[in-house]
């Protein structure tokens, strides 16, 4: 079946690295996707991976896939207030439909 | 370019009422899905249109639940009669062509049944 699984709270300090972790069984999905949710805002769509790449870097954010572990992680380097939200990691195991995470809550103190 | 939209974004109604989402999609989406969160839990895939017919409905949770999507352009999602348990985030999303092409989502509607 088709499970996406995260941790559900996360919290560091303004400058810090955040690493938010995800696990997925659909060895078929083409892409894998990381969404962001701000309080009282809609999902933004963050970045995607492609499933034959290992990572994938986009300014201050890395993603990394371990195709073999079905694990996908989101690096956000220099993490500030502005990236508090709620981050969703999500498969796309190909019938044009996303399974999501729980999503992880990213608190980040001053 | 304009998003996905969607309204109402937010609606309380009582139990037994009936309420319509409606959702707009990016101008040229021939693909439009909704989506919800109940409180607390994941996003969960509720259907798939492609332009006016219905791909997927395998989310739809009961037959309270009626989309649809005359024309191919908007969409409308109606709860009838609502239940508690229907309150949450309805998110409508859209893309382009084929799978595994970028999805936007709209801001979501938030549903509070009392």
């Amino acid at each position: 079946g088709e499970d996406v699984e995260q941790s559900l709270f996360l919290s560091v300090r303004e400058g810090d690295s955040s690493v938010i972790n995800c696990t997925y069984t659909d060895s078929s999905s083409t892409y894998l996707y990381w969404y962001k949710q701000e309080p009282g805002a809609g999902l933004q769509l963050l970045t995607y991976i492609f499933s034959n790449m290992d990572m994938k870097q986009d300014q201050r954010l890395t993603v990394l896939l371990n195709k073999k572990d079905k694990h996908l992680s989101l690096r956000i380097a220099d993490t500030q207030t502005g990236d508090s939200a709620i981050y969703f990691c999500a498969e796309n195991p190909g019938f044009q439909k996303l399974v999501f995470g729980t999503g992880t809550r990213l608190l980040v103190s001053p | 370019e304009a998003g996905v939209t969607q309204f109402p974004s937010h609606s309380v109604i009582e139990k037994g009422q009936t309420v319509t989402l409606r959702c707009d999609p990016i101008s040229g989406h021939d693909n439009l899905y909704w989506y919800r969160r109940v409180m607390g839990k994941e996003i969960k895939f509720l259907l798939h249109f492609v332009k006016e017919s219905k791909q997927d409905e395998s989310g739809m949770p009961n037959n309270r639940f009626l989309a649809e999507r005359t024309g191919g352009t908007y969409s409308t999602l109606k709860v009838q009669p609502a239940e508690l348990e229907d309150s949450g985030v309805y998110f409508c999303a859209s893309s382009q062509g084929m799978a595994g092409n970028t999805i936007y989502f709209g801001e979501g509607s938030w549903l509070t049944v009392v």
